[in-house]
């Protein structure tokens, strides 16, 4: 059973635009990771938020985390072909030690 | 820093032939594992963990088992693979903390035929 859903499931355009995308769940994070993987290799840790309302930046990357702690989101800004790649988010529920990942978002910045 | 070796990088098995990928961990001990599956450019299945030596949860009933004889390898197995077992295995570790980083093998592709 997946508990967290991500939109969009895939994504293309241009390079130098922004974008967006989305992670979800019915659940209470205690604490949520974006992870980057490139084709035939295993995801990347982005970046784990904790806080509630918590914002992390990482160079054009910015990560916030819901104050509610039930999303978060990824804002990409002035994308580039080195960018393209799948987005996933993982999560913890509060009290268990496996980690769960959404279903992804499939990134294609076209030059 | 920690290490995770896995093998093959890619594999193609008859359907009803059994399965042993083996995972194995340098550079850390007693570390949560795990076995993900990823069906193409999709998100990751969890389907084992473990958090210690002969502790395994499953997550999906499925054709497949794991084992974990030894604190740093973590094997998947199967005594009779289906069409449906394709796709691209992935073992990790984390520590037991809760907002650690997930590290990752380089996975095994596994074509059912």
């Amino acid at each position: 059973t997946q508990l967290l859903e991500q939109s969009p499931q895939f994504l293309s355009i241009q390079e130098g635009e922004n974008l967006t995308v989305y992670c979800n769940s019915s659940s209470v994070f205690s604490s949520l990771q974006w992870y980057r993987q490139e084709p035939g290799e295993g995801p990347v840790l982005l970046v784990t938020v904790v806080t509630g309302g918590e914002v992390k930046k990482l160079k054009r990357l910015t990560f916030q985390f819901g104050d509610a702690r039930k999303d978060s989101s990824l804002h990409i800004t002035a994308a580039q072909p080195g960018d393209t790649g799948l987005y996933l988010c993982a999560q913890r529920k509060w009290g268990a030690q496996k980690l769960v990942f959404g279903q992804g978002t499939r990134l294609t910045i076209n030059p | 820093s920690q290490t995770i070796h896995q093998w093959p990088a890619t594999l193609v098995q008859p359907v009803g032939s059994p399965l042993s990928l083996e995972c194995t961990v340098e550079g850390t001990s007693n570390p949560n594992l795990y076995w993900y599956r990823q069906a193409a450019g999709r998100g990751l299945q969890l389907l084992f963990y473990s958090v210690g030596i002969g502790q395994i949860s499953s997550e999906v009933p499925q054709n497949l088992s794991a084992s974990r004889p030894q604190d740093r390898q973590f094997i998947l197995s199967s005594k009779k693979l289906l069409l449906s077992d394709s796709g691209f295995y992935l073992c990790a570790l984390d520590r037991s903390y809760m907002n650690t980083e997930a590290f990752f093998g380089q996975g095994t592709r596994l074509t059912v035929v």
